[in-house]
C-alpha cells in the first residue's frame, strides 16, 4: 500500500539555523514526491516535486529537498530558517492510477527569533 | 496563467441547513478537481475528485456530495449539514496528467452551529 509519513508533530528551530522536516514514503513503483506549505487560513501552496533525475531538488523560497531511495525519504531542508517560515508543510506522494496525491499529517514549524 | 476561485470564504449554517460551495478554475481546460476538508488546521481528508464533466469519485461515505456541471466548475453540496461538517474546505486543479502539481485555492472556513 502507498503511504507518507511525517515523524514530527512540530519542529522548533532557531531563525538562522539550517531546518529539515521529515518525510517517508512507502510506494511499489517509482515514488513521485511532492512538498506544500499552508500558512494560517490560506490554501497549500506548492513548493517542489521530485519525479526523476538529480536527487536534490531546488524550490521556492529558498527550500529543497533530498530524495534518498534506500531510506525512502524525501526531507525537506533550507540552510537557513526565518521567522516567515513558521507554517505547516505537508509531503505528498502521487498515488499512481488513482488520480490523486496522498498527502502525510503534516508538520508544523516553528522558527524562533 | 492560472488560478482557481473559492466562495464564500467563510461561511456559518445552522445544524440541518443546506449548503453549496463553489470552485472555479481559470486559464486551464479539462483539468482534474478536487475537494479536501482540513480538521483543526493539521491533516487533509479528500472528500471527492473529478476528471471530468459529470465524473465525480468519492472517497470517504459522507453527508456531503460533489457535482461537476461545467469544465472548470466543481461544488461541494449538502443537504442537511451536521455539527461535525465543520472545518476548513479545499478546491484544487491539477493538469489531467499524471504526477503533475495540484494548486490549492484560498479555502472556505464553514462553521456550523
Amino acid at each position: 500500500a502507498q503511504s507518507v509519513a511525517q515523524p514530527e508533530d512540530q519542529v522548533n528551530v532557531a531563525e538562522g539555523n539550517p531546518l529539515t522536516v521529515k518525510c517517508t514514503y512507502s510506494v511499489s513503483g517509482n515514488p513521485y514526491l511532492f512538498w506544500y506549505v499552508q500558512y494560517p487560513n490560506r490554501g497549500l501552496q506548492f513548493l517542489l516535486k521530485y519525479i526523476t533525475g538529480d536527487n536534490l531538488v531546488k524550490g521556492s523560497y529558498g527550500f529543497e529537498a533530498e530524495f534518498n531511495k534506500s531510506q525512502t525519504s524525501f526531507h525537506l531542508k533550507k540552510p537557513s530558517a526565518l521567522v516567515s517560515d513558521s507554517a505547516l508543510y505537508f509531503c505528498a506522494l502521487w498515488s499512481g492510477g488513482y488520480n490523486k496525491l496522498i498527502f502525510g499529517a503534516g508538520t508544523r514549524l516553528a522558527v524562533h527569533p | 496563467s492560472q488560478t482557481i476561485h473559492q466562495w464564500p470564504a467563510t461561511l456559518v449554517q445552522p445544524v440541518g441547513s443546506p449548503l453549496s460551495l463553489e470552485c472555479t478554475v481559470e486559464g486551464t481546460s479539462n483539468p482534474n478537481l478536487y475537494w479536501y476538508r482540513q480538521a483543526a488546521g493539521r491533516g487533509l481528508q479528500l472528500l471527492f475528485y473529478s476528471v471530468g464533466i459529470g465524473q465525480i469519485s468519492s472517497e470517504v461515505p459522507q453527508n456531503l456530495s460533489a457535482s461537476r456541471p461545467q469544465d472548470r466548475q466543481f461544488i461541494l453540496s449538502s443537504k442537511k449539514l451536521l455539527l461535525s461538517d465543520s472545518g476548513f474546505y479545499l478546491c484544487a486543479w491539477m493538469a489531467a496528467r499524471s504526477y503533475n502539481e495540484q494548486f490549492f485555492g484560498p479555502g472556505t472556513r464553514l462553521t456550523v452551529l
